[in-house]
């Protein structure tokens, strides 16, 4: 099955820097590769995802970039805000296809 | 719209009770699934819901565990004769389709279960 990999599993940075979390995984077939932001007690919540036609997909100050021969992904969070300290998670979709393995998460911490 | 509701939102029962989680999805998802989450790691799948019936239910812990979807919307997972083991965050996600196609899976606040 699908192997999800990810660094740091912690990152502390100072705000209005930037923040870059990586993930690797095993299947090449996966074609699908969500970031998600959990809050503290709350469920995940999507911010940006890949498909794998594509290489780099950005959305604000939020950009993930796909290297499909290296199997691997990046999340990238420009000019940091302190609402943006939470865990991320990347996450794959299973050889099977119809679940996600998730990676296992990094803590950012934005210190104002 | 609604966004994918669980209730109860916590839970507190005793080593060897039943219990019931539910989860409503967003309206016209037809793809329901059921994740765990331990304290500080990713949440790991437990079953997989196309429709009515459960496709892929290989990430069920053991038989203690079942999950049912009777009319093809909410989802109830039950778990029976509880253990302390089986603390944690239990999230709900629904999708439009499968995921495997890209479709994005949205998830719920979760039910947090403690069992003494």
């Amino acid at each position: 099955g699908e192997n999800v990999e990810q660094h740091p599993s912690t990152l502390s940075v100072q705000e209005g820097d930037s923040a870059v979390i990586k993930c690797t995984y095993s299947d090449s077939a996966s074609n699908y590769f969500p970031w998600y932001k959990q809050e503290l007690g709350k469920g995940p919540q999507l911010i940006i995802d890949i498909r794998s036609n594509v290489g780099e997909k950005k959305d604000q100050r939020i950009a993930v970039t796909l290297n499909k021969t290296a199997k691997h992904f990046s999340l990238h969070i420009t000019e940091t805000q302190p609402e943006d300290s939470a865990v991320y998670f990347c996450a794959a979709p299973m050889a099977a296809g119809n679940k996600l393995t998730f990676g296992g998460g990094t803590r950012v911490l934005v210190k104002p | 719209g609604a966004g994918v509701s669980q209730t109860p939102s916590n839970k507190v029962t005793e080593k060897g009770k039943y219990v019931e989680l539910r989860c409503d999805p967003i309206s016209g998802h037809t793809a329901l699934y059921w994740y765990r989450q331990s304290l500080g790691q990713g949440p790991e799948f437990l079953i997989y819901f196309q429709g009515t019936g459960a496709a892929d239910d290989s990430g069920l812990p053991n038989d203690r565990f079942f999950a049912v979807r009777p009319e093809g919307s909410v989802s109830t997972l039950k778990i029976q004769r509880t253990e302390r083991g089986d603390s944690a965050m239990y999230l709900c996600a629904s999708s439009l389709q499968r995921v495997r196609s890209g479709n994005e899976q949205f998830f719920g606040p979760g039910t947090r279960l403690t069992v003494l």
